[in-house]
């Protein structure tokens, strides 16, 4: 079965609000995280990484936490536009493999 | 340049026909991999070529063939298909050959099987 995967299916904000995206992976051997974006009828678009030697990575407007200890990851997205509105994957790396993508997470946003 | 550039954008077979899906790089990237994502689903790998060879496959069926003629270049061929192949076959490319780092994904060929 697959290794990550995210906590809720779907998940509905206001624009402005922050929101937060929550996966959880299996394997602690595990060094190296994904976030992707994808639009409706687009390919999947980076966001942001992290490396598990790390706990928090921010880039612009979004900030990726990592918990070794409990095996999550979450993607925090602050003032949410509607421009965010997508299906989100969090992805791992295990030491000389593929990717493995978890199952996605759907963000609307309303204004 | 991130960009991965797929062709065509849709397409439309027949269960008999022999087509081929496009994928193009400039970024110097030396592995490519083809996933296949179906509705409301996570991206599944197919394919990865690293150094242009093929380094993974995962148990597709032979009537996808891939093809990686140059370091830029990665061909999808189709043949024999049904209905059941129809989704979103998305290229990717990533810098290094392990399959592990960030892979950067072209915007996909929707196929639809008849």
């Amino acid at each position: 079965g697959e290794s990550v995967g995210l906590h809720l299916p779907t998940l509905s904000v206001q624009e402005g609000d922050n929101s937060i995206i929550n996966c959880a992976y299996s394997n602690s051997a595990s060094d190296y995280f994904i976030w992707y974006k994808q639009e409706s009828g687009k390919g999947p678009q980076f966001i942001i990484d992290i490396r598990s030697n790390m706990d928090k990575r921010q880039g612009q407007r979004v900030t990726v936490l990592l918990n070794k200890t409990v095996k999550h990851l979450s993607l925090q997205i602050a003032a949410t536009q509607p421009g965010d509105s997508a299906v989100y994957f969090c992805a791992e790396r295990q030491a000389g493999t593929a990717l493995i993508f978890g199952k996605g997470t759907t963000l609307s946003v309303s204004s | 340049d991130t960009e991965v550039t797929q062709t065509p954008k849709h397409l439309v077979m027949g269960m008999t026909n022999k087509k081929s899906l496009k994928c193009e790089q400039h970024m110097g990237h030396r592995a490519m991999y083809w996933y296949k994502q179906k509705a409301k689903k996570p991206p599944e790998l197919m394919f990865v070529y690293s150094y242009e060879k093929l380094s993974i496959n995962e148990s597709v069926p032979s009537r996808f063939s891939p093809e990686c003629p140059n370091s830029s270049l990665l061909n999808l061929h189709l043949h024999a298909l049904q209905p059941e192949d129809s989704a979103l076959y998305l290229c990717a490319s990533s810098q290094a050959g392990t399959g592990g780092d960030t892979q950067y994904f072209g915007p996909g060929t929707r196929l639809t099987v008849l």
